[in-house]
């Protein structure tokens, strides 16, 4: 069975810019979290989609959404990025919502973001 | 915030056990203990989780102590793909609620 997939493996993006990273959760697989990853935050959660519909989101700004399609992949999207934001974005999937059930999460390889 | 503390970094020579521990004094009843692990350069790997019995499969064993108040998570043969920084979140199995990552413990396993 494929593990989850992220596109693309590598960007760079100027400020002002924006981004739109994609995932592929395992065939099957109902959930897909989001998290950003930085030295100085370590892994921080963003939002979860699960149905097509955000179950749960994280304490980061409106600049960061997310959407899931019909066949569970899903999209994050950051629009007029900063500096700040040049991270490590990892995507996960789950059979059932995190914390519910069968809740063990599978991450996929991640993207890394560099604004410049 | 992270609801667990874990010691920054540890050795352990290639073939012994490594020893993981966690303090999580605050734990509720409902909350479980997991452990996920990520090797450089890719992303979290879930080991085991437990609520108060010990567990094991293929990859480790959780103790839990008995107040559930810390665990420690048992690499039996480590190997230098073990390397890796091992994080222990405390989280309910029930409500929609996400992972919370610490900072975890960088464990270097040494030839």
């Amino acid at each position: 069975k494929a593990g989850v997939t992220q596109t693309p493996r590598y960007l760079i993006k100027t400020r002002g810019q924006q981004v739109t990273l994609s995932c592929s959760p395992i065939s099957g697989h109902r959930s897909v979290s989001w998290y950003q990853q930085t030295p100085g935050q370590g892994l921080q959660f963003l939002f979860e989609y699960f149905s097509e519909t955000q179950r749960n989101k994280g304490n980061f700004p409106g600049r960061f959404s997310g959407r899931q399609f019909s066949n569970s992949r899903s999209e994050m999207n950051v629009s007029t990025l900063e500096l700040g934001d040049s991270a490590l974005y990892l995507c996960a999937s789950s059979l059932e919502l995190a914390g519910v059930g069968n809740d063990e999460q599978f991450f996929g390889p991640g993207t890394r973001l560099t604004v410049l | 915030d992270a609801k667990t503390t874990q010691p920054p970094s540890m050795d352990c020579a290639e073939g012994r056990a490594a020893n993981l521990p966690c303090n999580h004094s605050t734990i509720s009843g409902n909350e479980y203990v997991y452990w996920y692990r990520q090797i450089h350069s890719q992303g979290p790997q879930y080991i085991i989780h437990g609520l108060k019995n010990n567990e094991t499969n293929e990859m480790a064993s959780l103790i839990i102590t008995e107040d559930r108040k810390s665990s420690t998570l048992i690499l039996p043969h480590a190997t230098l793909r073990d390397t890796a920084v091992y994080y222990c979140i405390v989280r309910p199995y029930s409500g929609n609620t996400p992972l919370v990552f610490g900072k975890g413990t960088r464990l270097s396993v040494i030839a």
